[in-house]
């Protein structure tokens, strides 16, 4: 079975400080990871895919399938940054259906 | 249209009562998933519609919970005999063909009294 793990429901930070959301996963086989975000009152929309290796908004997720890890990090967070973040993952082999982790509550201070 | 719609955003219903979510996808998207959020958790999968066909309902919780897409496009899903524990947010997605970006609708809040 695949299964997302956000260890933190809440992560508190100051403007300009950095930024780390966990995420552990557990799957058999190669995954796909995401993440997703949900900014106040808007839907639920991806931020970044692992395959992709990109930066969005800053920020930036490297998969570490020793650890199964998928972290999301950005150097200096943004009052704008704060929302809902979730971490998931889809299966190989053609099961794309998206398991997600319980999300985590970026607050980023002034 | 332009992106996933989901019709109520709001409903209100009394145990015991029957109650339709209706989904609409983003045109050509042959994907389409329904997902049940309850406060503080993340998106549940309930099932998974592949064109017509439920390809996965291993996440419907139990009979109560039935869903339908029979053009392949808009998709209802379907709650009998409510209880108080079905209050949540349901959440449509839907994704191209062989695409794995999931693209969501805003949701619709039930809730039962």
């Amino acid at each position: 079975a695949q299964r997302v793990t956000q260890p933190e429901k809440l992560l508190s930070v100051f403007k300009g400080a950095p930024v780390e959301l966990k995420c552990n996963y557990s799957y058999s086989g190669s995954p796909e990871l995401f993440w997703y975000v949900q900014y106040s009152r808007q839907r639920l929309q991806l931020l970044l895919r692992h395959i992709s290796r990109e930066s969005i908004k800053g920020f930036t997720a490297d998969l570490n399938k020793g650890e199964t890890s998928f972290h999301l990090k950005k150097p200096f967070a943004q009052e704008e940054d704060s929302a809902m973040y979730y971490c998931a993952l889809t299966g190989s082999g053609g099961s794309y259906i998206p398991t997600f982790g319980r999300g985590t509550s970026l607050i980023v201070h002034p | 249209g332009a992106g996933v719609s989901q019709t109520p955003s709001n409903k209100v219903t009394e145990k015991g009562k029957y109650v339709e979510l209706r989904c609409d996808p983003i045109s050509g998207h042959t994907a389409l998933y329904w997902y049940r959020q309850s406060l503080g958790q993340g998106p549940e999968f309930l099932i998974y519609f592949q064109g017509t066909g439920a390809a996965d309902d291993s996440g419907l919780p139990n009979d109560r919970f039935f869903a339908v897409r029979p053009e392949g496009s808009v998709s209802t899903l379907k709650i009998q005999r409510t209880e108080r524990g079905d209050s949540a947010v349901y959440l449509c997605a839907s994704s191209s063909t062989g695409g794995t970006e999931a693209f969501f609708g805003q949701g619709t809040r039930l809730t039962v009294v």
